[in-house]
């Protein structure tokens, strides 16, 4: 099946540092990846839809310029944290639909990244 | 605007017992709904995926049903045991454009005592 590998899984940065978040379809190629943040007991909120070839789609409340989210390939989407504060903390999760609507396949999760800013 | 609602929040059983988690979803127009297990800290585990065209999906003692009309889904985990302890999502999702995006509720917490 499709999988989503993401990296790093933990991370722990300075406040006022950037941290870059990868998320790349091993197996086959996701013209769309969604970023979802995850604060702790809370479900999953998504952030914003990346999409090859073309700029973000934030959902609104996010800041654009804060997570900068790129598209690089057919394979890699990258969320990047920029001037991170301890308010940005969270658990992110990139996931990617399915290939085919009329597939058995789902929405295919990365494991998640803990970030920490101290 | 897509809103989704699981009940109960929380649930603690003993190991063995048979239950129902339950999902409600405001816009039925939607094509498929994916349940899936976390486990604290961790990603997002697929668990069952039910298309449009199913009502059901079964995988081992777990077993979800769709009622797109009512806006309902509810996973049944038979003979519960310690290691279904984790928090149950449900995500229904529709085909294009804006719907095709996966929307949470806050999820079911389950603890199950040995």
């Amino acid at each position: 099946g499709a999988v989503v590998s993401q990296h790093p899984s933990r991370v722990i940065c300075k406040s006022g540092t950037s941290v870059k978040i990868e998320c790349r379809s091993l197996d086959f190629q996701a013209t769309t990846m969604f970023w979802y943040r995850q604060f702790p007991k809370q479900s999953l909120m998504l952030m914003a839809t990346s999409n090859e070839g073309s700029k973000a789609t934030y959902e609104q409340g996010v800041e654009k310029d804060k997570f900068l989210i790129n598209h690089a390939s057919l394979t890699l989407s990258t969320l990047t944290v920029t001037s991170a504060h301890p308010e940005d903390s969270s658990f992110y999760i990139c996931s990617a639909p399915p290939l085919s609507w009329a597939s058995a396949g789902g929405y295919t999760f990365g494991s998640g990244t803990r970030l920490t800013v101290v | 605007k897509q809103e989704v609602t699981q009940i109960p929040a929380a649930l603690s059983v003993p190991e063995g017992e048979n239950l129902v988690l339950n999902c409600s979803f405001t816009d039925s127009a939607i094509y498929n709904l994916q349940w899936f297990r976390q486990d604290p800290g961790k990603g997002l585990t697929s668990l069952l995926l039910i298309q449009s065209s199913q009502r059901e999906q079964t995988s081992g003692r777990l077993n979800a049903s769709l009622d797109k009309s009512s806006g309902r889904s509810t996973l049944y985990i038979a003979a519960s045991q310690p290691g279904d302890s984790a928090t149950y999502l449900c995500a229904p999702y529709g085909y294009g454009g804006a719907t095709n995006k996966l929307i949470f509720g806050t999820g079911t917490l389950l603890a199950v005592q040995p």
